[in-house]
């Protein structure tokens, strides 16, 4: 069973705040992870891609990887109200055509002014 | 900029009619996924399809749910006799191999 895992939250910080979102994912052959946000009633929007092991960087936001703990987690620094949505963290298995992407159900994130 | 594009962005149906998604990958991607979402739920995956073939149904529901990627035109998503049970919003998105994929803004199917 290929699963993607997170928290389901809510995940309440204060503003300023830095906000950590992690996810867990069950297939060693996954390639690449992907984070995306979704506000509530909008489609989701792709944030950070990251295909090695490591550290990402792209302003506010981190993303991290570890793939022999199958873990991958979503850092957001200085966090502002406007990043109060649903984080759902992706990640691809690949296959004999191509990749299919699975997602995971999401984290409520909550930023409080 | 030429995003994925899908319409129509509402639809309404009555019980009974069939329901025609359409969905326009980015230029130059030939990988589609489509996924549904009810309120406050995640993202379930239903059919990932490339030009002409279909690569994984193992989402879509068994019967009246179909799904098609032609050489030519947009990727289509027929849902027949739908029941109150396909109210939802309905993804698709696009991806080259081996990188992102990118998400049209949906459409919400409303059967009456």
């Amino acid at each position: 069973q290929k699963e993607v895992e997170q928290n389901s939250g809510p995940l309440s910080v204060p503003e300023g705040a830095i906000a950590s979102l992690n996810c867990t994912y069950s297939d060693r052959g996954s390639q690449s992870f992907f984070w995306y946000r979704q506000y509530s009633g909008k489609s989701p929007e792709l944030i950070m891609s990251i295909y090695s092991n490591g550290d990402k960087e792209d302003g506010r936001f981190t993303a991290q990887l570890n793939k022999a703990s199958q873990y991958v987690s979503l850092l957001i620094r200085d966090s502002q109200p406007s990043d109060s949505a649903t984080y759902l963290c992706a990640v691809t298995i690949p296959g004999n055509y191509g990749q299919n992407f699975v997602f995971g159900p999401g984290t409520r994130l909550s930023v409080l002014p | 900029n030429a995003g994925v594009m899908q319409n129509p962005r509402h639809l309404v149906r009555r019980r009974g009619q069939e329901a025609r998604l359409r969905c326009s990958p980015v230029k130059g991607h030939s990988h589609v996924y489509w996924y549904r979402q009810l309120p406050e739920e995640g993202l379930k995956f239903m059919v990932y399809l490339q030009k002409e073939n279909i690569i994984d149904e193992s989402g879509m529901p068994k019967e009246r749910f179909s799904a098609e990627f032609p050489k030519e035109g947009p990727s289509i998503l027929r849902i027949q006799q739908v029941v109150r049970g396909d109210s939802a919003a309905y993804f698709c998105a696009s991806s080259p191999l081996k990188t992102e994929a990118f998400f049209g803004q949906g459409t919400r199917l409303t059967v009456v």
